[in-house]
């Protein structure tokens, strides 16, 4: 079956380094996504991966690894607006979207 | 740019009621996707849309259905409600895929 599995809550400190990590098992892979939702929002997009290797983006950044399935999300320089929750999604070889739960990030003062 | 707009925000409906979600994008994607939220899950596919006068089965399409007269318009009807439908639903597009969505703000959904 296909899955997407990343932490369900995580705790960071302002001004902090968090990494929130995402492992994925799909059939076929055509890339994967972040998406950040704050409390009662609509996601939106953070960043898009299909080759190995870290992409950066401001204070964001986004690493995959095709070979182990795995894909993380770092956050640098917190701040108290980053708390949110963060969408794992790859899609498939059909091209639909398997999405993870979400990781709560609560930062702290 | 109003981007996607989602109506109504929120709704109470009782069971066995019908009920339309409607959502109207300004940004002439050709994709429009259908999800619900539920607390612990990830986002599930219902219908989705890839261009107008196409529309197909997602992960969870039972009790719902769409339509696609125009590239702007992807309604999402409940033919009749039921609890287990109580969810926030959004609507999303996209230019092509793989590519960014674009959520509407959701529709909270309790049937009663």
């Amino acid at each position: 079956g296909q899955n997407i599995d990343q932490p369900t809550e995580m705790t960071a400190t302002e001004g902090a380094i968090v990494q929130i990590n995402c492992t994925y098992q799909t059939s076929g892979f055509n890339g994967l996504f972040w998406y950040q939702q704050h409390a009662g929002e609509a996601p939106t997009f953070l960043s898009y991966n299909v080759l190995d290797g870290l992409e950066e983006k401001g204070r964001f950044s986004s690493f995959l690894s095709r070979s182990k399935g795995y894909s993380y999300l770092l956050l640098k320089e917190l701040q108290m607006k980053d708390s949110a929750s963060y969408l794992c999604a790859a899609m498939d070889s059909n091209y639909q979207l398997i999405w993870g739960a979400g990781t709560k990030l609560i930062i702290k003062p | 740019t109003a981007g996607i707009t989602q109506a109504p925000t929120s709704q109470i409906l009782a069971a066995g009621r019908s009920m339309t979600l409607r959502c109207t994008q300004d940004m002439r994607h050709n994709a429009m996707y259908w999800y619900r939220q539920d607390l612990g899950l990830g986002l599930r596919l219902i219908h989705y849309s890839n261009t107008a006068g196409t529309t197909g089965k997602g992960e969870v399409p039972d009790g719902y259905s769409v339509s696609r007269a125009n590239t702007d318009d992807f309604p999402l009807t409940l033919a009749s409600a039921v609890p287990s439908q109580t969810s926030v639903y959004f609507c999303a597009s996209s230019a092509r895929s793989p590519g960014e969505l674009f959520f509407g703000e959701g529709s909270r959904l309790t049937v009663l």
